[in-house]
């Protein structure tokens, strides 16, 4: 079985504020992947990032960077100088044990003010 | 612009009638899923088809179908529709038939509501 939590359902930051969104997983499998996906208030679903379990390095890309972390089951995202136009929900997901179905968590909603 | 296509965006219909919700997905993909997202379930898997075989089931009703054609588009039927499959239905698709070695790229949606 896969699980994934986002302890964090709703994040407000004043712009140009860093934030950090949690994502904690579970799995019995040793190969998983791990992703982050945007929806805006337009509703489509956008990807941002995906990561397998053999690599654990950290990722930046622009104002985002990803901290995978084994011992912890954590794969969280941090938003540096925020902007509104990163204000979305955000979803972390999950695929393991060879199944074709990607499961999602509940998302953070995250509300950037000017 | 992820280059997976759904029609129609947004769908209005009345309990017990049936739609049809068209996804066309990405050049050279060969998988598609269907998802959908409501405000109590959040985002649910469906199901999955590869190259025009279903090839995993998720929380999908027995009241929902779907197939894929020769040409790689997608078509999930609804019936019998009750006031809780009001929903955002996604479609995505993928290089190969595994769901985590390649990467899911999602359609725009359609919203369906049922009155």
């Amino acid at each position: 079985a896969q699980k994934v939590t986002q302890a964090q359902t709703e994040i407000s930051v004043v712009e140009k504020e860093d934030v950090t969104l949690d994502c904690v997983y579970e799995t019995r499998d040793t190969t998983y992947y791990l992703f982050w996906y945007k929806q805006p208030p337009s509703g489509e679903l956008v990807f941002l990032i995906r990561r397998n379990s053999f690599d654990e390095q950290n990722e930046i890309s622009g104002r985002y960077s990803w901290n995978f972390q084994k011992s912890t089951s954590s794969f969280n995202f941090t938003i540096t100088a925020s902007q509104v136009v990163d204000s979305a929900v955000y979803f972390c997901a999950l695929n393991s044990g060879g199944y074709q179905k990607v499961t999602f968590g509940i998302g953070t909603k995250l509300q950037v003010i000017p | 612009d992820s280059g997976v296509t759904q029609t129609p965006k947004h769908l209005i219909t009345a309990t017990g009638q049936r739609v049809t919700l068209r996804c066309s997905p990405r050049s050279g993909d060969l998988s598609v899923y269907w998802y959908q997202q409501s405000l109590d379930q959040g985002l649910q898997f469906l199901i999955q088809y590869y190259n025009g075989e279903e090839r995993a089931k998720g929380n999908i009703l027995e009241r929902f179908s779907a197939q894929q054609f020769p040409d790689l588009h997608s078509e999930l039927n609804l019936s019998s529709l009750e006031l809780g499959d009001s929903a955002l239905y996604f479609c995505a698709s993928s290089v190969g038939a595994s769901g985590g070695v390649d990467t899911q790229y999602f359609g725009p949606g359609t919203r369906l509501t049922v009155l």
